[in-house]
């Protein structure tokens, strides 16, 4: 599994957009972009994943470069709640569907 | 959403005991569960990757006769930490897959303190 690289802690103004970038320079071209969230305590919450194409859902937008080698998870309006861990994940895919975490981004979101 | 339960979500025990924790997919029918576990600030680290119906296959470093891994349905999997000493106080965190291009889906962990 392709290995990714996150900055470790961003801060973001609440109502702001927060913009967490991600480089995965090594994906091959049949693994995902996986992007999740854990809080305190807690299990890992899926946010969004896509494999070439921006996607968007409820809770975020994914832009991913055309070369693939990096993406961009958007939360739109950061609120006090988005305060979390955010991992990027490349992989899910050689058939054994195995994810490996890197260290994240810790994200504060600043009233 | 798909929903993973995770039991129990904490445990606290005495050196020698060994723990089962389990797993299971409450709305989806998961082909394959992976095991986590995951030290104070730090991330989470893969264990074992769990097939229903198969053995297990183990991450490098992780002993497969201290860390048993049980997967006899499409819904559920178990994980027992035999013989637990204070060392394997961890958080460990399962997740459920169960169809191709779609993502994990995780537990909400399990907190073991052996005393």
């Amino acid at each position: 599994d392709a290995k990714t690289t996150q900055p470790p802690s961003m801060d973001c103004a609440e109502g702001r957009a927060a913009n967490l970038p991600c480089n995965h320079s090594t994906i091959s071209g049949n693994e995902y972009v996986y992007w999740y969230r854990q809080i305190h305590s807690q299990g890992p919450q899926y946010i969004i994943h896509g494999l070439k194409n921006n996607e968007t859902n409820e809770m975020a937008s994914l832009i991913i470069t055309e070369d693939r080698k990096s993406s961009t998870l958007i939360l739109p309006h950061a609120t006090l709640r988005d305060t979390a861990v955010y991992y990027c994940i490349a992989g899910g895919a050689s058939g054994t569907y195995k994810y490996i975490f890197g260290t994240g981004t810790r994200l504060k979101v600043l009233a | 959403g798909a929903v993973v339960s995770q039991h129990p979500s904490r445990v606290i025990c005495k050196s020698g005991t060994s723990v089962k924790i389990e797993c299971r997919s409450l709305d989806f029918q998961a082909t394959t569960m992976f095991w986590y576990r995951q030290f104070p600030k730090q991330s989470l680290m893969l264990m074992a990757t769990s097939n229903e119906g198969s053995k297990a296959t183990y991450e490098q470093g992780v002993e497969k006769d201290k860390f048993l891994i049980n997967h006899a349905s499409l819904t559920l999997s178990t994980l027992t930490v035999t013989s637990a000493h204070p060392e394997d106080s961890s958080f460990y965190i399962c997740s459920a897959w169960g169809d191709s291009n779609q993502p994990q889906h995780f537990g909400d962990g399990t907190r073991l303190s052996i005393l």
